[in-house]
């Protein structure tokens, strides 16, 4: 079955620069798109279609695609950025998720 | 603003059966395509399934590990959505959540709004 491999962990200072990778083999070919999650929270959209960013997202969050990897960037990470973050495509199987990343501010 | 409150979980013993809600507000529901994505306890996100609006079919799609024994239907004069499930397993214990879905005929879909989530426990 087809999957979507993300880093189990990141870990930034404030103020850095944070980049979680996401790796599969249809990416070149369907978009992906990444969710933020906070404990005890609902996953919130924060990248769809490879990089356009929904309203109400802060411009710090960008998202990019290279061949099979996709990438979401935090530029100028705060404190409140620290949470899960899953990358998600699909396939002919329907819809698939990226194990998460846990993005920890130092 | 779009809404999304999900209802109906619960304890629930090896082998037996639960009907979770989800009730809509804040767009127009009949023209919505709907998801569900499960995570279990501690774990990652897990698509559950998908169902098109009346004007697309109402066609659904499934997840393999649940697909015969779940089923996702909507009742669009009552702006909820709902989903079966039967013969459930241990490993189905998860917070279930209900999503929107945006239209797409060709791109991968992706879930938009997301409501709070229910826990469904199986356990005997």
């Amino acid at each position: 079955s087809y999957e979507l491999t993300q880093p189990p962990s990141v870990s930034v200072s404030p103020g850095q620069t944070a980049r979680i990778t996401c790796s599969g083999d249809a990416l070149p070919k369907q978009y992906a798109y990444w969710y933020q999650q906070k404990p005890g929270q609902a996953p919130m959209l924060v990248i769809y279609k490879d990089s356009e960013r929904p309203s109400g997202i802060p411009e710090r969050f960008s998202g990019s695609s290279s061949g099979t990897t996709v990438t979401l960037t935090i530029s100028g990470v705060q404190a409140e950025d620290e949470a899960d973050y899953y990358c998600q495509s699909a396939d002919s199987s329907g819809v698939v998720f990226g194990g998460g990343t846990k993005l920890t501010v130092l | 603003e779009v809404r999304l409150v999900e209802s109906g979980g619960g304890l629930v013993k090896p082998g037996g059966s639960l009907r979770l809600s989800c009730a809509a507000s804040g767009f127009t529901f009949n023209n919505a395509w709907m998801s569900w994505v499960r995570q279990a306890p501690g774990k990652g996100l897990e698509w559950v399934g998908r169902i098109k609006s009346k004007s697309d079919g109402e066609r659904t799609d499934y997840a393999a590990p649940v697909k015969g024994r779940f089923t996702i239907s909507r009742d669009d004069s009552k702006d909820k959505l709902y989903l079966q499930m039967n013969s459930l397993r241990t490993e189905d214990t998860a917070v279930y959540y209900c999503s929107t879905t945006p239209r797409t005929l060709a791109a991968a879909e992706y879930s938009q709004h997301w409501g709070r989530g229910t826990l469904v426990t199986v356990s005997s």
